[in-house]
């Protein structure tokens, strides 16, 4: 039974650097979201897509932010230009496009800015 | 907009029953989810409330208040390994989850 996976686990990058997360759903799953969670908080949303389309995008998210979902399966999420208070962990979860169906969490990527 | 609002931290002793409420104000509400997390790891799905009522499941009971904009999550029987966060998170009129802050719940021997 494969889970949501996402890569890379860890990214440590230097202010002003571009970089770019990778979320693999659960195939059958037509729903996708990217949060972002910060020490002592819930998960924030940031995104969603159902199939390749964008559905939703978070007032918070700045235009450093863009996310892809083309083909309806995996997920990228970009920051560009990163900033010190981008550090946090970036969560992907996915699930069915069904009323009460629960969202299905990877292990994030947690990113750091030196 | 939303507001969720749950306490940031309990404690508990093992073995004992503890309750973690939630209240919410929402424009439209489609569900409620109760999540564990803990440290380091991802949230894992507890529950689901749509429906005024008590869920069971388990040592886990969730209940929820549409009127109130109220819900709780009951843990029977604490062990040790239920210390985590708890996490709730209503779904509004978007249909899109947005969670609380989280509580951190402490079970001690």
């Amino acid at each position: 039974d494969t889970g949501v996976s996402q890569d890379p686990r860890h990214k440590i990058t230097k202010r002003g650097q571009n970089v770019t997360f990778r979320c693999d759903p659960i195939s059958e799953h037509n729903r996708l979201y990217w949060y972002r969670q910060t020490l002592g908080q819930g998960p924030e949303f940031l995104t969603y897509f159902q199939n390749e389309a964008q559905l939703e995008k978070s007032r918070l998210l700045s235009d450093r932010f863009s996310a892809e979902r083309p083909k309806g399966s995996f997920s990228t999420l970009e920051i560009q230009r990163t900033e010190q208070g981008d550090s946090a962990m970036y969560l992907c979860a996915s699930s069915l496009d069904r009323g009460g169906m629960p969202q299905h969490f990877g292990d994030g990527t947690r990113l750091s800015i030196l | 907009g939303q507001n969720i609002d749950q306490p940031t931290e309990m404690t508990a002793t093992e073995g004992a029953i503890v309750q973690i409420n939630c209240t919410y104000q929402t424009s439209g509400f489609n569900g409620l989810f109760w999540y564990q997390q803990h440290a380091g790891e991802a949230p894992t799905f507890l529950s689901y409330n749509v429906l005024d009522g008590l869920e069971e499941k388990g040592r886990f009971s969730s209940f929820l208040s549409r009127s109130k904009g109220y819900s709780y999550l009951l843990l029977k029987e604490l062990q040790m390994k239920d210390s985590a966060s708890y996490l709730c998170a209503v779904r509004g009129g978007s249909y899109i989850p947005t969670f609380g802050r989280g509580t951190s719940l402490i079970v001690h021997p």
